[in-house]
């Protein structure tokens, strides 16, 4: 059973249109992140939350703790944003090990002009 | 903004032999990570190193697989005898805290042959 799982899979848009991922896990988690990776392989990261909402430009992520769901919106997409979008999430482990990312895989975006 | 590089980009060896993958983290960052992503799957965490020491390994990670900060700059992945499963692509990543944003490198790829 993957523990993070990303829907869609694949998305394809047109230049302009609102734009959602959507990421769910079931383990307890002190820490979600939000990774773009390029075509070419690189990754950044965008955001990193454990409750409620961040925005940075035209990126929003929220995440819902209790519903173990977090969304990635991106507002007037434009085809630059064209990537592959991945959740990642730092599980709790209580016996007090921060614990590494468990990462989903991956939701490819296209935006076209 | 500060990076974190690696090197070399690509590296190709022949089974059986070692390989040292190299990399550079930001400045003031204490926490490090290895991360791989076999072609066309999701990315794996390998190993997180903090104070001179393994603070969490997966269980790739196995005897093959070795990490050191040999400097105050440098941190290293090497793989004792390379199989070819391990080609893939390695994500070195750094950050100043243990929950919080990382910071990845753009990468080596290691194509075991």
């Amino acid at each position: 059973k993957n523990e993070v799982e990303q829907s869609p899979q694949n998305l394809t848009a047109q230049e302009g249109e609102f734009i959602t991922i959507n990421c769910s896990y079931s383990v307890g988690i002190s820490a979600l992140h939000w990774l773009q990776q390029h075509p070419g392989g690189g990754i950044v990261s965008l955001f990193m939350l454990s409750s409620g909402k961040k925005k940075h430009g035209r990126l929003i992520a929220t995440i819902n703790i209790q519903e173990k769901h977090s969304s990635l919106h991106i507002t007037a997409s434009h085809p630059r944003d064209s990537a592959v979008y991945i959740c990642a999430v730092r599980p709790m482990n209580y016996g007090g090990s921060q614990g590494n990312l468990i990462f989903g895989k991956g939701t490819k975006l296209s935006v076209k002009p | 903004e500060p990076e974190v590089t690696q090197t070399p980009s690509h590296q190709v060896t022949q089974m059986g032999q070692e390989v040292i993958l190299r990399c550079v983290p930001i400045s003031n960052h204490l926490y490090f990570y290895w991360y791989r992503q076999i072609l066309g799957q999701k990315v794996e965490f390998l190993v997180s190193f903090y104070n001179n020491e393994i603070s969490e390994k997966s269980e790739i990670f196995d005897d093959q697989f070795s990490v050191e900060r040999p400097d105050g700059s440098n941190f290293t992945l090497k793989i004792r005898s390379t199989k070819l499963e391990d080609s893939a692509m390695y994500f070195c990543a750094s950050s100043d805290q243990p929950i919080v944003r990382q910071f990845f490198g753009p990468g080596t790829r290691l194509t075991v042959l």
